[in-house]
């Protein structure tokens, strides 16, 4: 079975550039995360997605950073535009149904998008 | 608010040696408690959990961690180091138990394995 895939693996872009980073979660899997993760730092999240609805986007900064998960599958991460520190890994990672209750559910992540904004 | 603590970002042991990797959290309810490897380019994987029940928790690749309560701490350990355990180690903490699977990591210890 495939696991979290995201592309592309590695983005250079200059500042003020937008990016867009692409995550197919692991099949059957309702729940998508996107974390940031700075250098020599533990994934911070920035959104989650329950199917296609954002529940939790608290930690998104929306004058720059957007996110949609138009069918509940696949998701994209954009930045318009970019800064210098928004260079980071971007990691993606699915679960099961989240809303079961006490069940916690293992996340699976993804290899991440390494960007460098010069 | 949960947070999590890692002491010593890097660490450095000697093949066949103990492997001791320290985690204390922060929670004001009964947490969840994780650890995470990160190999170098790749995602993170879980090494083991603790949910509830038996605090001696053993996990993949031979590691295993014990939830002491009293002292909020869940460290990671290993008999003998190996090669191939030289990667990045992450534990986390989640106190979310009803709504959804939130997971605060901690900043990550770096573990070297010396031949």
């Amino acid at each position: 079975e495939a696991g979290v895939v995201q592309s592309p693996r590695y983005k250079i872009i200059e500042k003020k550039q937008p990016v867009a980073f692409w995550c197919n979660p692991i099949s059957g899997h309702n729940t998508l995360y996107w974390y940031l993760q700075n250098l020599g730092q533990g994934p911070e999240l920035l959104i989650r997605y329950e199917n296609e609805e954002a529940v939790d986007d608290s930690q998104l900064p929306k004058d720059r950073f957007s996110a949609e998960r138009l069918k509940g599958v696949d998701s994209t991460l954009k930045i318009q535009p970019a800064e210098l520190g928004d260079s980071a890994v971007y990691l993606c990672a699915s679960s099961l149904d989240s809303t079961s209750g006490t069940q916690m559910n293992e996340q699976f992540f993804g290899p991440g998008t390494r960007l460098t904004v010069l | 608010a949960q947070s999590v603590t890692q002491l010593g970002s890097h660490v450095s042991v000697s093949e066949g040696a103990l492997v001791l990797l320290r985690c204390n959290y922060s929670s004001s309810v009964p947490p969840y408690l994780f650890w995470y490897v990160q190999y170098p380019n790749q995602g993170l994987q879980l090494l083991l959990k603790y949910t509830t029940g038996a605090t001696l928790v053993k996990g993949i690749n031979g590691f295993e961690a014990e939830f002491k309560k009293s002292e909020t701490s869940f460290h990671l350990t290993k008999p003998s180091a190996h090669m191939s355990d030289a990667a990045e180690y992450f534990c986390a903490v989640s106190v979310e138990k009803t709504s959804y699977d939130k997971v605060i990591f901690g900043p990550g210890t770096s573990l070297s394995v010396i031949p």
